[in-house]
This record gives structure tokens, sequence and C-alpha cells, in this order.
């Protein structure tokens, strides 16, 4: 089954803890992204990658990292969490267009890791 | 600062109705898709509709985009009580680094 998983789902921790979480897709799709929801904002991308080694800032990278070591992987690491990182957040991957534009540009989403720093 | 706007914030209908939510943008966009997300789920892609698209069906769904006044609206038509979620709009305004999400319209169907 096409997916995108992400881990851990729930998560409480407390400032300063360092912690990643963890996203995987086996859809062999090139592009890769994680998002935060937070009420009333919507979603905001915190970083993209469009291939192994490729990486680049959304709009709230600030206090995030990320890695593109391989292609089905993309973890998101807060090295030292604040309160105001306590958000709900999206893993989402698609296949990146080709020369024959061909692709949907549909995002495919993880079920979302919900995260709680104190 | 985000790039699309959702107009109504919420909405409520009964079963049958049709239900439909607008959204706005500040900028040129090569394309503008519509997702919807189930309470604490994540979100999926309903549809995309391109810039140079003025209308595109699928199933019950209607979308239209006007560019010259930067707005797209999803229309669905007979609503379900399962058609209960949260519908955003994203766009992209370069090839594909950025996908830009509104804050999302809640609808809530009713039986």
């Amino acid at each position: 089954e096409a997916q995108v998983t992400q881990n851990p789902r729930y998560l409480i921790t407390v400032t300063g803890k360092k912690l990643t979480v963890t996203c995987s897709q086996n859809m062999n799709h090139e592009y890769m992204s994680w998002y935060r929801q937070d009420p009333g904002l919507g979603l905001r991308q915190i970083y993209y990658s469009m291939n192994v080694e490729v990486t680049d800032k959304g709009d709230v990278p600030e206090g995030y990292k990320v890695s593109r070591k391989e292609k089905r992987n993309f973890p998101l690491i807060l090295e030292s969490p604040s309160p105001n990182q306590t958000s709900l957040y999206f893993c989402a991957s698609s296949l990146r267009t080709g020369a024959s534009g061909r692709n949907t540009g549909e995002l495919f989403f993880g079920e979302g890791s919900r995260l709680t720093v104190l | 600062s985000q790039q699309g706007e959702e107009d109504p914030q919420a909405l409520s209908i009964q079963e049958g109705e049709n239900a439909t939510m607008n959204c706005s943008y500040k900028t040129s966009i090569n394309n503008l898709q519509w997702y919807r997300q189930n309470s604490g789920r994540g979100l999926v892609h309903l549809i995309l509709i391109r810039s140079n698209e003025r209308e595109k069906h699928s199933g019950r769904l209607r979308v239209t985009l006007d560019t010259s006044k930067k707005s797209s609206s999803l229309l669905i038509t007979a609503s379900r009580a399962a058609d209960t979620a949260s519908y955003f709009c994203a766009m992209t305004t370069d090839s594909w680094g950025k996908l830009q999400f509104g804050a999302g319209t809640q609808v809530v169907v009713t039986p």
C-alpha cells in the first residue's frame, strides 16, 4: 500500500530535549516536505526536499533541521524544542514533475505527529 | 505570510445541499489544489487545476479558477454526512518548491 509513515504519532517532551520525527514513503517520490498545522493558521511549510541531499527552507524553518540521505526518508529534527513548537506536524511527498509535465502535483500526507513541548 | 485565504471559515449544511467555498490568493500561481482533512487525520488530495484551466470536475466536486480575480471555488454537490471535514486550497507559485495552504474551511454536513 502506498503510504507516508510518520513516527511517533504522539509525543510529549520537555523544553530542550532533542527529538526526531521520522518520515518514510514507499512511493519512490522525489519531493518530500514537512508542515506544521496550528489552529487558525492552516498548514505552514517548514522544510522541503526536491531530491536526495537537496533541501530548502519553507516559511517557518526556525528551530528545525532536516536531512535527506535516502530517497524514502526525511526526518524532522528539533535540536532544542520550545513550547512554541507544540503543534501537529505532517510529512508529505510527491512525484516531481518531469520534462513531460505529466505529474499531477498531488501531495500524499502522513497521518500526522502531535507534539507537545512542556 | 499566507498565500491563500478561504471563505467562509465554517459552513454548516444539511445532507443533499450544495456546499461552496472560496479561495483567494495574492500572487500568480502555477496550479491550485484542493485537499480534504478529516478531524485529526492527514490531508487527502481532491483535485488540481492548472493556471490555464477555468473549470474542472471530479465526481461531485466542481472547481473553478479565475486568475484575473486570483480566486478559486470548490463546490460539493449533493453533500453527504461523510463530506464533513476541513477543506484547504493550496497553490504553487514556483516550479515545485513551495506549496502554500490557506487556513481552511470547516464544513459540517448534518443528516
